[in-house]
C-alpha cells in the first residue's frame, strides 16, 4: 500500500542535542510538509518542499531545518532542541501544490526533550 | 491569532444519532475546506472537503456544510457509528492549510 512512513515513532533527546526525524513516502508526491503539533493545539506548518524548492514559514524558528535528498525522503533537523520543542511532528505529502490538493499524513513522531 | 477555531474540544453522541461538528474561521481568503479524522497513534486521514463555490458536499454518511457569509463550516455524520469515535480536525486554506485544534467525538453505544 502506498503510504507515508515516519521513523522513529517516538524519539527522546536531551536538551541541546541535535536530533533528526525522517519521513518517507511511496506515493511519489511532489510536495512534502512538516507540521508541529503540541498537546491540544492545531497542527502548525513549519515548512514544505515542492520538488526541491524549500518553503519556510515566516514564524518557523531557525532551530528547525529540513532536507529533501530525493522525492521519497524528507528530514526534519532540530539543531538544538529546547523543552518547548517537545511535540508531535507530522509529515504529510500531496501530489501537487495548490487549491484542493489533499494532504496525506504519516503517523507522526512524538519528540520528548529531557 | 487563531484563524481556524473549533470551539468544542469534545462531543458525545449516542450511536445512530446525528453528530454535528463545527468550525469557524476568520480569513475570508480561504478557498477550500477539509475535514480530517484522527485515531490515536495514527496520522490525520482525509475525510471530506468542500470548495468555496459550494455550500454542501455529501459523501455517504458524511456531509459538510459551508456558510461563507458566517465563515462557518460544519460536518454532519448520520447515523453515527462507534467507529466514528476519533478526533476531527477542520482545515481551511488555499495552497496551504490552517488547522483547527480538533474536536474529540465519542460515540456511545
Amino acid at each position: 500500500d502506498a503510504m507515508v512512513i515516519q521513523n522513529p515513532r517516538y524519539q527522546v533527546t536531551q536538551f541541546g542535542k541535535p536530533v533528526t526525524l525522517s519521513c518517507s513516502q511511496t506515493l511519489n508526491h511532489n510536495v512534502m510538509y512538516w507540521y508541529q503539533q503540541k498537546s491540544s493545539q492545531a497542527p502548525k506548518l513549519l515548512f514544505h518542499y515542492y520538488d526541491k524548492d524549500f518553503n519556510n514559514e515566516a514564524d518557523t524558528p531557525d532551530n528547525f531545518q529540513s532536507r529533501r535528498p530525493n522525492t521519497s525522503f524528507c528530514f526534519l533537523d532540530i539543531r538544538s532542541p529546547g523543552l518547548g520543542d517537545a511535540a508531535m511532528y507530522l509529515c504529510a505529502t500531496s501530489r501537487r501544490q495548490g487549491l484542493g490538493e489533499t494532504q496525506y499524513f504519516g503517523p507522526g513522531t512524538r519528540l520528548l526533550v529531557l | 491569532d487563531q484563524q481556524v477555531k473549533q470551539n468544542s474540544p469534545s462531543l458525545s453522541v449516542q450511536e445512530g444519532r446525528i453528530s454535528i461538528l463545527n468550525c469557524d474561521y476568520t480569513n475570508s481568503m480561504f478557498d477550500y475546506f477539509l475535514w480530517y479524522k484522527k485515531y490515536p497513534a495514527e496520522g490525520p486521514t482525509f475525510l471530506i472537503s468542500i470548495s468555496s463555490i459550494k455550500d454542501k458536499n455529501e459523501d455517504g454518511r458524511f456531509t459538510v456544510f459551508l456558510n461563507k457569509s458566517a465563515k462557518h463550516l460544519s460536518l454532519h455524520i448520520v447515523p453515527s457509528q462507534p467507529g466514528d469515535s476519533a478526533v476531527y480536525f477542520c482545515a481551511c486554506g488555499n495552497e496551504k492549510l490552517t488547522f483547527g485544534t480538533g474536536t474529540r467525538l465519542t460515540i456511545i453505544p
